[in-house]
């Protein structure tokens, strides 16, 4: 399967423990985002790379929350101090200029990790 | 305010049905439109993007209105299998980010 891949797929964890999600996007996929999704809520932007920049992280995200994507390639979501409230889907998603052959560009995204925290 | 706004459903229709979801932005700057859908539990995936004129594929058809600054998406001969949360998207100039709407859920009725 080359779609994108993310885990764990659950995450159980007590508040104020660490957790770290990690995606892995399809590999000619230079673009890559990560949302969370709570119930009845559509996808929240959280941050953007594009290869191993960081172009773009939610002014809502606080200093707890960290992404990496050392290599251009899988990204890492560290949660530092969990809080019962972010508890949510985190969403990996990942393109590509040249996926939608045209204007528009389509994001792929994986199946998610769904944090409970406890 | 916030960006993007959906009438969040339920809506429920009968099978055959034309049903039509509006969506409103508030920033004049976004430039792509789209149209997602997520069934239940399920990652969303790309249903259609919006382009100025307009456009159609197969039972969907999706329309700008820049003006108003709302998209709309209309299904004809709803099927039960378009069951789904429909969220609008849109992507506005100067950020990388896609800013999603809360989605309108569609439940189609035999």
């Amino acid at each position: 399967d080359t779609g994108v891949s993310q885990n764990p797929r659950h995450k159980i964890t007590k508040r104020g423990q660490n957790v770290t999600f990690r995606c892995d996007p399809i590999s000619e996929h230079n673009r890559l985002y990560w949302y969370r999704q709570t119930l009845g809520q559509g996808p929240e932007f959280l941050t953007y790379f594009q290869n191993e920049a960081q172009l773009e992280k939610s002014r809502l995200l606080s200093d707890r929350f960290s992404a990496e994507r050392p290599k251009g390639s899988f990204s890492t979501l560290e949660i530092q101090r969990t809080e019962q409230g972010d508890s949510a889907m985190y969403l990996c998603a990942s393109s590509s200029p040249t996926s939608t052959g045209g204007r528009a560009e389509k994001l792929f995204f994986g199946s998610g990790t769904q944090l409970s925290v406890l | 305010r916030k960006e993007v706004e959906q009438d969040p459903g339920p809506f429920n229709v009968p099978e055959g049905a034309t049903v039509a979801f509006n969506c409103t932005y508030s920033n004049s700057a976004s430039q792509s439109f789209f149209w997602y859908r997520q069934d239940c539990r399920k990652e969303p995936k790309l249903l259609m993007s919006v382009y100025s004129s307009g456009n159609e594929d197969g039972r969907f058809t999706a329309q700008l209105n820049r003006a108003s600054q709302y998209i709309s998406l209309l299904i004809r001969d709803s099927k039960l299998s378009d069951s789904a949360t429909y969220l609008c998207v849109v992507k506005t100039s100067g950020t990388y980010k896609y800013i999603f709407g809360t989605g309108t859920r569609l439940k189609v009725l035999a």
